[in-house]
């Protein structure tokens, strides 16, 4: 298995871009999520998704939009970069139940300038 | 609604020291617990979980046992080495809830 993998690794936008992280397991789990970390901040929840077709907000989803059209991908899409939305990314994936851990991916860095 | 507290450090150890990072949790009904590392550049890793009261989890020497009665979750090591430098992240997931993170302990171990 490859486990959860994110693309791309780095990434610089000029402020008002836009630009899709992508996001896909292969470990037919059915609860995504999406995360950022900022330095002293920990991880604040963007988006997540708990089957295909079902999506929901987190914490702090002003400024980006997600999908689940299948079990595998949930991409996230940044719709006009700003130099807030500096940070790292984590997409994240598990079972559903209270029981199991999430698996994390390696993390999208970007830079909005 | 839920949250986790944990000692925010940095924590600074010399190798062969003795760890031990507090973290304590509130929530409603019975949550599994969970101890994560991230080593720098990289993603978070699952170091160990405990999902009912008085489990222990353990692994690569870390343990942490699931303390209702304190609703704790303290993790533990005897004997610390460089390679252990990481951050630590304590987390909770309750039943139809997303996971809930703790800030994060910075953990740097000097030769």
């Amino acid at each position: 298995n490859a486990g959860v993998t994110q693309t791309p690794k780095f990434q610089v936008l000029k402020t008002g871009q836009s630009m899709t992280l992508q996001c896909a397991q292969d470990m037919n789990h059915e609860y995504m999520s999406w995360y950022r970390q900022d330095p002293g901040m920990g991880l604040r929840l963007i988006h997540y998704s708990v089957g295909a077709g079902i999506t929901d907000q987190g914490e702090v989803p002003n400024g980006y939009n997600v999908s689940r059209s299948t079990t595998e991908d949930f991409p996230l899409r940044l719709l006009s970069a700003a130099p807030s939305q500096t940070s790292v990314y984590f997409c994240a994936s598990s079972y559903g139940d209270r029981g199991y851990e999430q698996y994390f991916g390696p993390g999208t860095r970007l830079t909005v300038t | 609604g839920d949250s986790v507290t944990q000692m925010e450090g940095p924590v600074t150890l010399s190798e062969e020291a003795f760890l031990t990072i507090n973290c304590t949790y509130t929530a409603t009904g019975y949550p599994s617990l969970f101890w994560y590392v991230q080593y720098p550049g990289e993603g978070l890793q699952l170091l160990l979980k405990a999902t009912k009261a008085d489990d222990k989890g353990s692994n690569k020497g870390f343990e942490a046992t699931y303390r209702k009665e304190t609703t704790s979750f303290h993790l533990e090591k005897g004997s610390v080495q460089v390679s252990d430098s990481a951050v630590y992240f304590c987390a909770l997931r309750n039943y139809g809830q997303n996971f809930v993170f703790g800030p994060g302990t910075r953990l740097s171990v000097l030769p």
